[in-house]
């Protein structure tokens, strides 16, 4: 399957600074890319859709300030958790589409994020 | 709006048995696709099988089979000959069938195969 690189896989930042996940796809052209967090032992929490070239789409309840999302190319879209806090530590998910008939996900392997 | 359940939050089984995890779903499309994911414990979601709701044929993979329901929203995944290595978080998810559209996802199931 298809490869999606999602870095760092874990960051550990102090409060009030801001951290950048990117996530790339490695072999295909991603239009759209999804932003998923994930509480320890709880489900995927859809955050955002991005699509390449247009601003992002975010989730009812989620703070398009606190989590810019940037879909600059068709391989990388970057999620920039800004002035974090330590209710923001948890793990966070990308996951990336191709173009119209691919009806499968590709998810980078996460990336552990931790506020102190 | 779409929504994915799984009643079982957590299932064990013993090695080589045979299991079968529960996912309902609610929508009003007719088109979409339905997945399972297995999360190990080093968290990377990794595509287990795929359903499209137009096929009526259950999709199977290895030893891995769906039976999916469309009239019921209904979509088990049975897991035969289960190795150690299933061992793992379960999720069932929802995508419509439409270009770019996100994937939805059920609480999971936390599937413990026993030696």
């Amino acid at each position: 399957g298809a490869v999606v690189s999602q870095h760092p896989s874990w960051v550990i930042c102090k409060s009030g600074t801001s951290v950048k996940i990117e996530c790339r796809s490695l072999d295909f052209q991603a239009t759209t890319m999804f932003w998923y967090r994930q509480f320890p032992k709880q489900s995927l929490m859809l955050m955002a859709t991005s699509n390449e070239g247009s601003k992002a789409t975010y989730e009812q309840g989620v703070e398009k300030d606190k989590f810019l999302i940037n879909h600059a190319s068709l391989t990388l879209s970057t999620l920039t958790v800004t002035s974090a806090h330590p209710e923001d530590s948890s793990f966070y998910i990308c996951s990336a589409r191709g173009g119209q008939g691919v009806t499968e996900a590709f998810f980078g392997q996460g990336t552990r994020l931790t506020v102190v | 709006a779409q929504t994915v359940t799984q009643s079982q939050p957590e299932m064990s089984v013993q090695e080589a048995e045979t299991v079968t995890l529960s996912c309902t779903y609610d929508t009003s499309e007719n088109n979409y696709y339905l997945f399972w994911y297995k999360q190990p414990p080093s968290r990377q979601m990794i595509l287990v099988i795929r359903q499209e709701a137009y096929k009526q044929q259950n999709a199977t993979e290895n030893r891995f089979s769906v039976n999916f329901q469309k009239a019921a929203k209904s979509f088990s995944l049975k897991i035969s000959d289960s190795q150690l290595g299933d061992t793992a978080m379960y999720f069932c998810a929802f995508m419509k069938h439409s270009r770019n559209n996100d994937m939805r996802f059920g609480a999971g199931t936390r599937l413990t195969v026993k030696p």
